[in-house]
């Protein structure tokens, strides 16, 4: 199976601040890879599929890049609405697999 | 509107069997894959299986292959997971997700149904 490795686990900040979250692939899945984000008792939320691409209704200050085995997600001025957990995911292979998250903390 | 409603979760011990069902609204059943995916207490998500628009390719976590079975009523809009010989680390949320295609994100999420095993 694809292990997915995301950095850092958890993450302080301020509301302005530009942030990023890192996931590495134990081996290339090419540009098949999701970000979602979610908050406490609520289901996941995808942010931006295939490595880069913002889905719909989804803020601008979100982005991603990165192809291969190492992705990045950028925040690039924090709103108070974006402190949640993010994860990001696999799906080259059918064996989807997760990170194990990124909590973002107000500093 | 699209919605999906998950439902069976209980409270059970170990080793016996559970169904969960989610119920697809707002799109065309056969035109979407659905996934499994769960979220044990405190933890991170896990996915746990998907099966094809037809029914024709079903994919499992190693940690659940050869338990669990999903399965789909077309007819009536719905996705299955049939969970046998349940262990405590079957204990999580379980969500249904839909998505365009086997390689495609999960886009549509239901608020998941809680699982619980234990003695």
């Amino acid at each position: 199976d694809i292990q997915m490795t995301q950095s850092p686990s958890t993450l302080s900040a301020s509301v302005g601040d530009r942030v990023a979250i890192t996931c590495r692939a134990s081996q290339t899945i090419s540009s098949w890879l999701a970000w979602y984000q979610q908050k406490p008792g609520k289901a996941p939320k995808v942010l931006i599929y295939k490595a880069s691409n913002l889905e719909s209704g989804v803020p601008s200050r979100f982005s991603g890049s990165g192809s291969g085995t190492e992705f990045t997600l950028t925040i690039s001025s924090l709103q108070p609405d974006d402190f949640a957990t993010y994860y990001c995911q696999q799906y080259n292979s059918y064996f989807y697999t997760f990170g194990q998250g990124t909590k973002l903390e107000i500093k | 509107q699209v919605q999906l409603v998950e439902s069976g979760g209980d409270v059970v011990q170990p080793g016996r069997s559970l169904r969960l069902s989610c119920v697809v609204s707002g799109f065309t059943f056969n035109n979407y894959v659905i996934h499994w995916v769960r979220q044990a207490p405190g933890k991170g998500l896990e996915w746990v299986a998907v099966m094809s628009y037809d029914g024709s390719n079903r994919y499992y976590a190693n940690s659940v292959k050869g338990r669990f079975t999903i399965s789909r009523d077309s007819s009536k809009n719905t996705l299955l997971l049939q969970m046998n010989s349940l262990g405590v680390e079957d204990t999580a949320v379980y969500y249904c997700a839909g998505a365009e295609t086997l390689r495609a994100p999960h886009r549509f999420w239901g608020q998941g149904t809680p699982v619980t095993v234990s003695s």
